[in-house]
């Protein structure tokens, strides 16, 4: 079956633009994990959804990042006034079931100039 | 201290040999360990999950996990070109609501024909 997809795989802002990264999770997987990765380092933890609803946003970085999953499938993460700290790969991942492997997706790159 | 602890590496081994990949994570209740592979330029993808003390053996593969000691390391044997990359440990409390992976910075590993 499909994986989980994301769109765009590359995004090029100016400093100060909004932007919106879409996720589409693994089809039956319940719960939806945004995260981000800068060069040389390990995924940061931003938000996770279940169903609907954000069980844990405390990885958002500040009020500019917000994510959403209004039916419980696709998320979109929105940065408002996006700042060139901003710039990284933004991996959405999915998972099902008591163990909750996570499968991600290829992810965004957000460049900000 | 780092929740989570790996050697950066590089660690380079000769083509057929074992490689030993290390981790170390300071929250005592962690209970669910993984470790995921990253191609440069392309997402996490997962190689082994363990949750028990003891061995896990998948192909070529085997995880071991030590929790009295905070430790899980990934032996990758007959080691092959096609496995040089960087191997992330991802660590997750499994405690309440908390289902967020925190990672290392992972191990770049190379693989010499």
């Amino acid at each position: 079956g499909a994986g989980v997809s994301q769109t765009p795989s590359n995004k090029v802002t100016e400093k100060g633009k909004y932007v919106e990264l879409r996720c589409d999770p693994i089809s039956g997987h319940t719960a939806l994990y945004w995260y981000r990765q800068s060069l040389g380092q390990g995924p940061e933890f931003l938000i996770y959804f279940q169903g609907t609803g954000a069980a844990d946003d405390s990885g958002l970085p500040n009020d500019r990042f917000f994510a959403v999953r209004p039916e419980g499938s696709v998320s979109t993460l929105k940065i408002q006034r996006t700042e060139r700290g901003d710039s990284a790969v933004y991996l959405c991942a999915s998972s099902q079931g008591a163990r909750e492997t996570q499968y991600f997706g290829p992810g965004t790159r957000l460049l900000v100039l | 201290q780092k929740e989570v602890e790996q050697n950066s590496g590089p660690l380079s081994v000769p083509e057929g040999a074992i490689a030993s990949l290390n981790c170390t994570y300071s929250d005592r209740g962690s209970q669910s360990f993984f470790w995921y592979r990253q191609y440069s330029g392309k997402s996490p993808e997962l190689i082994m999950s363990i949750y028990s003390n003891g061995d896990k053996e998948d192909g070529r593969f085997t995880a071991q996990l030590n929790k009295a000691s905070q430790y899980v390391s990934l032996l990758i044997r007959d080691s092959q070109p096609s496995d040089s990359a960087t191997y992330l440990c991802a660590v997750r409390l499994n405690a309440g609501n908390n289902r967020k992976l925190i990672w290392g910075l992972g191990t770049s590993l190379a693989v010499n024909p």
